[in-house]
């Protein structure tokens, strides 16, 4: 069972575009992360959001976390072709001594010259 | 240096053949793991590690097995490979702190055929 879903799977954009990548969920998550992955190369984390209603900046790149805790949203503003790749949303679940991530279906961004 | 290595970087087989994907990190944590990524699924968790002697099945361990044969080093074996297991493998690791962020290797593209 997918418990993250990522929209929209694909973008393909022009260079200085916005852009926002949705990652919906109906299970509550202690945290929240996001991942840009390249071709040949895993997935690396971006940001980490912790409470409901939190946004974190990180440059050109806005991400919110649910005021519930269920989703996330990461905003691209004036995007530039250094930014194409996979994005991935990833959702903490905290057992004992355990943090388990649940990993979104993933969202392909091209952005174009 | 990479700090989580991982090969082969890219291996074809046989349906029945046993082989085993080989992870090994320099980041000094005590736990790893091994997903498989497949297009439109996100990374799924097959088992992971907190230490040597406590190894873990995840969300897909059927048909897998593991192997930390020391605290820098997690291996993958498919004891009898078959071709839905065609993926890519990622290990990652991470340390037992509050954010646990997992660091991932550059991955394994397997192909069965």
């Amino acid at each position: 069972t997918q418990l993250l879903e990522q929209s929209p799977q694909f973008l393909s954009i022009q260079e200085g575009e916005n852009l926002t990548v949705y990652c919906n969920s109906s299970s509550v998550f202690s945290s929240l992360q996001w991942y840009r992955q390249e071709p040949g190369e895993g997935p690396v984390l971006l940001v980490t959001v912790v409470t409901g209603g939190e946004v974190k900046k990180l440059k050109r790149l806005t991400f919110q976390f649910g005021d519930a805790r269920k989703d996330s949203s990461l905003h691209i503003t004036a995007a530039q072709p250094g930014d194409t790749g996979l994005y991935l949303c990833a959702g903490a679940r905290r057992n004992t001594g355990f943090q388990k991530l649940v990993f979104g279906t993933g969202t392909r961004l091209l952005v174009s010259p | 240096d990479a700090d989580v290595t991982q090969t082969p970087r890219n291996r074809i087989t046989k349906t029945g053949k046993r082989i085993m994907l080989e992870c090994s990190q320099t980041k000094g944590h005590d736990r790893m793991y091994w997903y498989r990524q497949d297009p439109g699924l996100g990374l799924q968790l097959i088992y992971y590690s907190f230490d040597v002697k406590d190894i873990n099945k995840g969300e897909i361990s059927d048909g897998y097995s593991v192997s930390r044969q020391a605290q820098a080093k997690f291996s993958l074996s498919l004891e009898s490979a078959i071709p839905n297991q065609t993926a890519l493998y990622f290990c990652a690791t991470s340390d037992s702190g509050h954010q646990e962020t997992q660091y991932f290797g550059p991955g394994t593209r397997l192909l069965v055929l």
